[in-house]
């Protein structure tokens, strides 16, 4: 079955660590994205890939980085420059070049304490 | 710029009540509009889509038109049921494929 993975589910750090959560697609897409969730909120762009070996900044990419060395994979680094990292992060993955829909991954709760 | 505005929630029905949800968006160009639905602790599935004007998508009993002059993608259902419960987001996508989300409208659906 094609889909999106991210792993794990949840994810617990202490402040100051950074901490990188996995995102794999196996439906052949070019381009990957990182939303962040917070409650009761909509979802915010933090970085995107349209192709291998390039990536751009979202709305809020302080704090992140990411990488994407391979279609498959497009992982996030939560870094400790983010001032407030607990949240709900998901992947998601769509054809490139034109208004496609994305697919979405199950989402990583992560919590710093 | 682009943007996507929902009614506010949390909308609460009782099962069987007609279900509408309001979005309207502001767009340059023709968007591909997107009704997506989360369920607790889970991702975004999509729910359905529209790609250009008077397209009407369909999924689950769920409709929703594309109207241009209007600048809407309402969504609607004719009878709901306690499954139903979740938050849906309306999104809209240009070219260059990112997606524009609304706010989320939560949907509790009593028996």
């Amino acid at each position: 079955d094609g889909g999106i993975t991210q792993s794990p589910k949840y994810l617990f750090r202490k402040e100051g660590q950074n901490v990188t959560l996995s995102c794999e697609q196996n439906l052949n897409h070019d381009a990957m994205y990182w939303y962040r969730q917070d409650p009761g909120q909509g979802l915010r762009l933090i970085y995107y890939s349209q192709i291998v070996n390039d990536f751009q900044k979202g709305d809020i990419a302080e704090g992140y980085s990411v990488s994407r060395e391979k279609k498959e994979s497009f992982p996030l680094t939560v870094t400790s420059a983010q001032k407030n990292p607990t949240a709900f992060y998901l992947c998601a993955s769509s054809q490139s070049g034109g208004p496609y829909e994305q697919y979405f991954g199950p989402g990583t709760r992560l919590t710093v304490t | 710029g682009n943007s996507v505005t929902q009614m506010e929630g949390p909308v609460t029905l009782s099962e069987e009540a007609f279900l509408t949800i309001n979005c309207t968006y502001t767009a340059t160009g023709y968007p591909s509009l997107f009704w997506y639905v989360q369920y607790p602790g889970e991702g975004l599935q999509l729910l359905l889509k529209a790609t250009k004007a008077d397209d009407k998508g369909s999924n689950k009993g769920f409709e929703a038109t594309y109207r241009k002059e209007t600048t809407s993608f309402h969504l609607e259902k004719g009878s709901v049921q306690v499954s139903d419960s979740a938050v849906y987001f309306c999104a809209l996508s240009n070219q260059g494929g990112k997606l524009i989300f609304g706010q989320g409208t939560e949907l509790s659906v009593k028996p």
